[in-house]
């Protein structure tokens, strides 16, 4: 049983460019969503997905954008990369939110130069 | 709105002697309270949860947490430290009010001595 599985693990960007931070879990959960986590901040919130055609905003959306099409996939891109996007991201998922435990991904490592 | 504090962002203990990370939350319904746990260079791990049934829950590793619901608070504890506790841990609150989102403090990295 895989879970939570991330890929990239590690991806160098130039300002400006543009690229996809993939999730997928098999556990057949409803509820996914991703982070990005910065020294001395937590995880903070960019978007979430309650189910497939379903996402929302977080805390920290802009630059961003998502999509849910399967219940297993939920890809994160970045449409114009930026410095300020550099930054550990995490997929997380649990059964529908709210109160369940979330599974995380083993993360992805941008930096954008 | 949720929040959720930890109040302190770095803690060290000497190996053998009691950990406490302080978390206190602000939830406007009934709220689900998490600690996860994050080694260096890795992802998360849930040690506990408390959602609503006995207010003194206990995770992995000899970790528990007491849900205090007049102080707000949600405090993890374990007795006695081990190297191997050294990493940084994060308190997490969502509630039942149907806006599906985890609230994560900004971290508590507790520090192991020899």
């Amino acid at each position: 049983n895989a879970g939570v599985t991330q890929t990239p693990k590690f991806q160098v960007l130039k300002t400006g460019q543009s690229m996809t931070l993939q999730c997928a879990q098999d556990m057949n959960h409803e509820y996914m969503s991703w982070y990005r986590q910065d020294p001395g901040m937590g995880l903070r919130l960019i978007h979430y997905s309650v189910g497939a055609g379903i996402t929302d905003q977080g805390e920290v959306p802009n630059g961003y954008n998502v999509s849910r099409s399967t219940t297993e996939d939920f890809p994160l891109r970045l449409l114009s990369a930026a410095p300020s996007q550099t930054s550990v991201y995490f997929c997380a998922s649990s059964e529908t939110g709210g109160r369940d435990i979330q599974y995380f991904g083993a993360g992805t490592r941008l930096s954008v130069l | 709105a949720q929040s959720v504090t930890q109040l302190d962002s770095h803690v060290s203990v000497s190996e053998g002697t009691p950990v406490l990370l302080r978390c206190n939350y602000s939830s406007s319904y009934s709220p689900s309270l998490f600690w996860y746990v994050q080694h260096p260079n890795k992802g998360l791990q849930l040690l506990l949860k408390y959602t609503s049934a006995a207010t003194l829950v206990k995770g992995i590793n000899g970790f528990e947490a007491e849900f205090k619901k007049s102080e707000t608070s949600f405090h993890l504890t374990k007795p006695s430290a081990h190297m191997s506790d050294a990493a940084e841990y994060f308190c997490v609150v969502s509630d039942a009010s149907g806006t599906y989102k985890y609230i994560f403090g900004t971290g508590t990295r507790l520090k192991v001595l020899a």
